[in-house]
């Protein structure tokens, strides 16, 4: 109930190209589903975050989906650039509860 | 960037040896955690403070004690270290309970990796 099931591990995307990183939960009572980004040797940063009451967020070049039905959400990265390499997060928290951390993904962009 | 700051950024120590660990935060918010994150296990949550003096555990405590005297300050100690707590340390803060909501959401520092050996 507690989970957040984040896929793939890892994912290579040319120049470009469109980044896809899934996440899936169960507990309903989530609700707020952040995404962090982490560049090696530093912390993780909020990179973008939504509600379950809107089914797309856009900053830029990225966006969440989210699915409410399907409790699903993802992130997608447009026209993704070397710079974009890290490891992503997804998240989920309700009021009640710790946040809850996807296990992450490590994203390379090749140039 | 939050200001938190965390101590060492660096260090090796001996299977046995004690350890602490410093998190010092200069945005006033009520609520520190400490996580750890190894590879395939993402951000696991160590212990959390909700005021000073006030923490609990988190999922992955055994081994760990932390303290809080001061709103600004999260120590973690590793009372004696062992192998399997080698891993890269992270201090995080929020003023949302939970670690994270939508107005105010969890910042993290720049983490402290640590070898036992």
């Amino acid at each position: 109930q507690q989970q957040v099931k984040q896929s793939p591990q890892s994912l290579i995307v040319q120049k470009g190209g469109i980044s896809i990183i899934n996440c899936a939960y169960e507990n309903t009572a989530f609700d707020y589903f952040p995404w962090y980004q982490q560049f090696p040797g530093k912390g993780p940063a909020l990179l973008i975050a939504i509600r379950p009451d809107v089914s797309e967020k856009k900053e830029g070049r990225f966006t969440i989906s989210f699915n409410k039905s399907a409790k699903q959400f993802s992130l997608h990265i447009m026209d993704s650039q070397p710079g974009d390499s890290a490891t992503y997060f997804c998240a989920a928290s309700n009021p009640y509860d710790k946040i809850i951390f996807g296990k992450g993904t490590r994203l390379h962009i090749l140039p | 960037d939050a200001g938190i700051t965390q101590s060492p950024r660096h260090k090796v120590t001996e299977t046995g040896t004690p350890v602490t660990l410093r998190c010092h935060q200069t945005e006033n918010h009520r609520y520190m955690y400490w996580y750890r994150q190894d590879p395939g296990h993402g951000l696991r949550l160590i212990h959390y403070s909700y005021g000073v003096k006030d923490t609990d555990k988190g999922e992955v405590s055994d081994g760990y004690s932390v303290s809080r005297s001061k709103t600004e300050d999260f120590l973690l100690t590793l009372e004696s270290a062992t192998s399997s707590q080698t891993s890269v340390y992270f201090c995080a803060i929020s003023d949302a309970w939970s670690g994270g909501s939508y107005n105010s959401p969890l910042h993290f520092g720049n983490g402290t990796r640590l070898t036992v050996t």
